[in-house]
């Protein structure tokens, strides 16, 4: 089945500085991604739709300077959180959609991200 | 704006029982719903899809039903084992794009 592959799973870094996160679509090649932050015991909420050779669009209240996202080819995403704050920290899961329908849709297994 | 609801938050339940848990969500207009499963610190394992025109789709030993109308799912899990404590979540895609909508989730604990 198709997987997506996300990296770092785990990271922790000092404030002020940035941090890359990759969403790679192993076997199947995919226009939209979309990333998701999660907080402890909370739902998953949708930053941001990554767009292959477009501009991602971002969700209200999500700060497009402070969350760069990049979908340069059509099975990679990344998303940098760029000057990285304490309240920064959280889980983020991208994921991915396969072919001409959304059915095929795949979950990345999310980054850990810690900032100290 | 579309909005989802899980009840309730956590449950706790002992092994062999038949549990059914809840999602509502505000606008009908839906493509589709999904039942993910997810373990602490983990991604996301997708259970069951149900396109708008259906109604329940099964999986083994569980169920999830439909009623677009009424902006209902539940997701009926047969004879529960400890394996199966886990958050699990539901989705809704409105917009037919992969864009998901999800619920705050249930947090199963399933007792030997």
């Amino acid at each position: 089945g198709a997987v997506v592959s996300q990296h770092p799973s785990r990271v922790i870094c000092k404030s002020g500085t940035s941090v890359k996160i990759e969403c790679r679509s192993l076997d199947f090649q995919a226009t939209t991604m979309f990333w998701y932050r999660q907080f402890p015991k909370k739902s998953l909420m949708l930053m941001a739709t990554s767009n292959e050779g477009s501009k991602a669009t971002y969700e209200q209240g999500v700060e497009k300077d402070k969350f760069l996202i990049n979908h340069a080819s059509l099975t990679l995403s990344t998303l940098t959180v760029t000057s990285a704050h304490p309240e920064d920290s959280s889980f983020y899961i991208c994921s991915a959609v396969s072919g001409v329908t959304n059915e095929k849709l795949f979950f990345g297994s999310g980054t850990q991200l810690s900032v100290l | 704006k579309q909005e989802v609801t899980q009840i309730p938050a956590a449950l706790s339940v002992p092994e062999g029982e038949n549990l059914v848990l809840n999602c509502s969500f505000t606008d009908s207009a839906i493509y589709n719903l999904q039942w993910f499963r997810q373990d602490p610190g983990k991604g996301l394992t997708s259970l069951l899809l149900i396109q708008s025109s259906q109604r329940e789709q099964t999986s083994g030993r569980l169920n999830a039903s439909l009623d677009k109308s009424s902006g209902r799912s539940t997701l009926y899990i047969a004879a529960s084992q400890p394996g199966d404590s886990a958050t699990y979540l539901c989705a809704v895609d409105s917009s037919n794009t992969g864009k998901l909508i999800f619920g705050q989730g249930t947090t199963l604990q399933v007792k030997p």
